[in-house]
């Protein structure tokens, strides 16, 4: 199984901030990696796919960057609306497998 | 607009069985493969299942094989989970999600929680 981690597992930011949330793979996946934002008693969103595709309706203060087993995800400017949990998905083999998650709160 | 609604949660007892379902409407079924993922209490989120759009081609989790089965009804665009011999250890809020025959996650439903519990 392709084992998944991410850092940091939480972040306290001021809004306008740049946040930086990394995720490594147990394993090379070809890009293949998803990025997700889940709110508190929500469903998650699919923010990024294949590394870096942003999905339709994304603001662009998001992207998604790295190849191999080292990913980022980068919110250029922390927005209030952007408070919840982020989890990365590897995409390349079953089992499908997420990271832990990084919770993101305004400071 | 993409829903998926699921409904069939509730409290069970170790060794019981339920039966998830999810009906989906706003895109065309047949052309979308359907997971299952949850998520336990204050947990992270681990995928549980995986079926192909005309129903052929099912991948499990190795800690639901042999109790879960996921299958699809495309005339009636939903999709169900049964599970049998149910643990505490599945106790969760279970996702219906779909994607265009991409292991990517686009759609989800607001989820249900299935509780195991004596």
């Amino acid at each position: 199984d392709v084992q998944m981690t991410q850092s940091p597992s939480s972040v306290s930011a001021s809004v306008g901030d740049r946040v930086t949330i990394t995720c490594r793979a147990s394993r090379g996946l070809n890009r293949q990696l998803g990025w997700y934002q889940q709110k508190p008693g929500k469903a998650p969103k699919l923010l990024i796919s294949a590394a870096s595709t942003l999905q339709t309706g994304v603001p662009s203060r998001f992207s998604g960057s790295g190849s191999g087993t080292d990913f980022t995800l980068t919110i250029s400017s922390l927005q209030p609306e952007d408070i919840g949990t982020y989890y990365c998905q590897q995409g390349i083999s079953f089992p499908l497998t997420f990271g832990p998650g990084t919770k993101v709160e305004i400071k | 607009d993409v829903q998926l609604v699921e409904s069939g949660g509730g409290l069970v007892q170790p060794g019981g069985s339920l039966r998830l379902s999810c009906v989906v409407s706003g895109f065309t079924f047949s052309d979308y493969w359907v997971f299952w993922v949850r998520q336990a209490p204050g947990q992270g989120l681990v995928w549980v299942s995986r079926l192909n759009g005309d129903g052929t081609s099912v991948n499990y989790a190795d800690s639901v094989r042999d109790r879960f089965t996921v299958s699809r009804d495309n005339a009636k665009n939903t999709v169900f989970l049964q599970m049998n011999s149910l643990r505490v250890e599945d106790t969760a809020v279970y996702y219906c999600t779909s994607s265009l025959r991409s292991y990517y996650f686009d759609y989800w439903g607001q989820g249900i929680q299935v509780t195991v519990s004596s």
